[in-house]
């Protein structure tokens, strides 16, 4: 069964520091994997992506995530974080096997400081 | 132009009493989805379908049942509602096939149970 663990509760930075949040997943087979974010009272909004190809993925807002296989991790970064950055950020697994849903783990909360 | 919306986007209500939430995307998806978050914010899918057909069905209790009347709409109606079924209800959609485009999230109908 596939399944996604997000370690951190909270993740805190200052302003203008880099950002990293931690994912890992487990699937039979090779995963589909992605960061979506959700601000308060707002549905989730869709970040970047990895279904094959270029390990580093760079997606909306100015994050990028690594696709590391064989640490079976997907943490998201940004070189410079910003107030607006946060947010409550889900990482999500799907199999590659049709007609699976798209799993979630249970979420990071990012502040970022001024 | 609000792609995927839900209605309501409020509902509070008694114990034992029955209630639906509405879903229509106007993105031209064949897919459909239907996800809880509890109050940690743990999201849990519930029902997938796929141009009206059903594909997934996780372990949901029996009192909710899931309608598409056509692929731009997925309703959720609920039966007996508990105290448990308090939540946010986001509807989701996303093009289907082999490799999983992203899901595109509704706002989100918040259901308290009193």
């Amino acid at each position: 069964a596939q399944s996604v663990a997000q370690p951190e509760d909270q993740v805190n930075v200052a302003e203008g520091n880099p950002l990293t949040v931690k994912c890992t997943y487990s699937v039979s087979g090779n995963p589909y994997l992605f960061w979506y974010v959700q601000y308060p009272n707002r549905g989730l909004q869709f970040l970047l992506k990895y279904i094959t190809g270029d390990n580093l993925v760079k997606g909306s807002y100015g994050f990028e995530a690594e696709f590391n296989k064989s640490q079976t991790s997907f943490h998201l970064k940004k070189p410079s974080a910003l107030v607006s950055d946060s947010a409550l950020y889900f990482c999500a697994v799907r199999e590659e096997q049709a007609g699976t849903a798209l799993i979630f783990g249970k979420g990071t909360t990012l502040s970022v400081s001024s | 132009d609000t792609a995927v919306s839900q209605t309501p986007k409020y509902l509070v209500t008694q114990m034992g009493n029955d209630k639906s939430i509405k879903c229509e995307q106007n993105l031209g998806h064949d897919t459909m989805y239907w996800y809880k978050q509890d109050s940690k914010k743990f999201l849990k899918i519930m029902f997938s379908y796929n141009n009206k057909e059903l594909i997934i069905n996780e372990t949901v209790p029996n009192r909710f049942s899931p309608k598409s009347p056509d692929k731009a709409h997925l309703n959720l109606h609920i039966n007996s509602l508990e105290l448990g079924d308090s939540a946010v209800y986001f509807c989701a959609s996303s093009l289907p096939g082999t490799v999983p485009g992203e899901l595109f999230f509704g706002e989100g109908s918040r259901l308290t149970v009193l």
